[in-house]
């Protein structure tokens, strides 16, 4: 079974560009999730989706954060414009559904840094 | 706010001996889970656990939960060069909303 996907696995910008990150989540998960991992804390969770509609994205800072998953499938997170702040691993992970299914499957991660 | 704390937050210990990592959290919750992460890797789910008193062994990794006092460990027995890594501990909030501690970094020395 193939994991999580995640593309590109390292991106380097620039303050006040925008980046965007990919994830295609294990076949037949309905719930896709994006963590940032800031260097030496655990990951927090910024917005979790089941199929193509939002749960949770209390987290997500949505004055520069946004996030899609518009076929349910697979899912792109975008930062405009990045802070220097924003330098961290981005996490994707699904599981098979929000209410009856326990475990996450991460994939590699994005490892963004913002100079 | 839920809180997650762990610790230690940074463990060395020798090969061969036996240890506890600890992970408290401040709100009702009967599912925990632990992963591992290598450096610059994602991470591996170690255990589950998803009630009152459960316990979970895999090799020289054992992890409990106890809910009523907010607490989880992960013991690690006759530890190994291999088993150096960081270790979350995660509380789920509801619907797999989980919150993740600070990680403890072990270093197992020969």
């Amino acid at each position: 079974e193939a994991g999580v996907a995640q593309s590109p696995r390292y991106k380097i910008i620039e303050k006040r560009q925008s980046v965007a990150f990919w994830c295609n989540p294990i076949s037949g998960h309905a719930t896709l999730y994006w963590y940032q991992q800031i260097l030496g804390q655990g990951p927090k969770l910024l917005i979790q989706f089941q199929n193509n509609g939002v749960v949770d994205d209390s987290q997500l800072p949505k004055d520069r954060f946004s996030a899609e998953r518009l076929k349910g499938v697979d899912s792109t997170l975008k930062i405009q414009p990045a802070k220097l702040e924003d330098s961290a691993v981005y996490l994707c992970a699904s599981s098979l559904d929000t209410y009856t299914s326990y475990e996450q499957y991460f994939g590699p991660g994005t490892r963004l840094t913002v100079t | 706010e839920l809180k997650v704390e762990q610790n230690p937050l940074f463990l060395s210990m020798q090969e061969g001996k036996n240890y506890t990592i600890y992970c408290n959290y401040s709100t009702t919750s009967d599912r925990l889970y632990w992963y591992r992460q290598d450096p610059g890797k994602s991470l591996e789910s170690l255990f589950v656990l998803l009630s009152n008193g459960a316990v979970k062994q895999e090799g020289r990794l054992m992890a409990s939960l106890d809910t009523k006092a907010r607490l989880s460990t992960l013991h690690i027995t006759a530890a190994v060069h291999d088993l150096s890594a960081t270790y979350f501990c995660a509380v789920d909030m509801n619907a797999n909303d989980m919150r993740f501690g600070a990680g403890t970094r072990l270093t197992v020395k020969p």
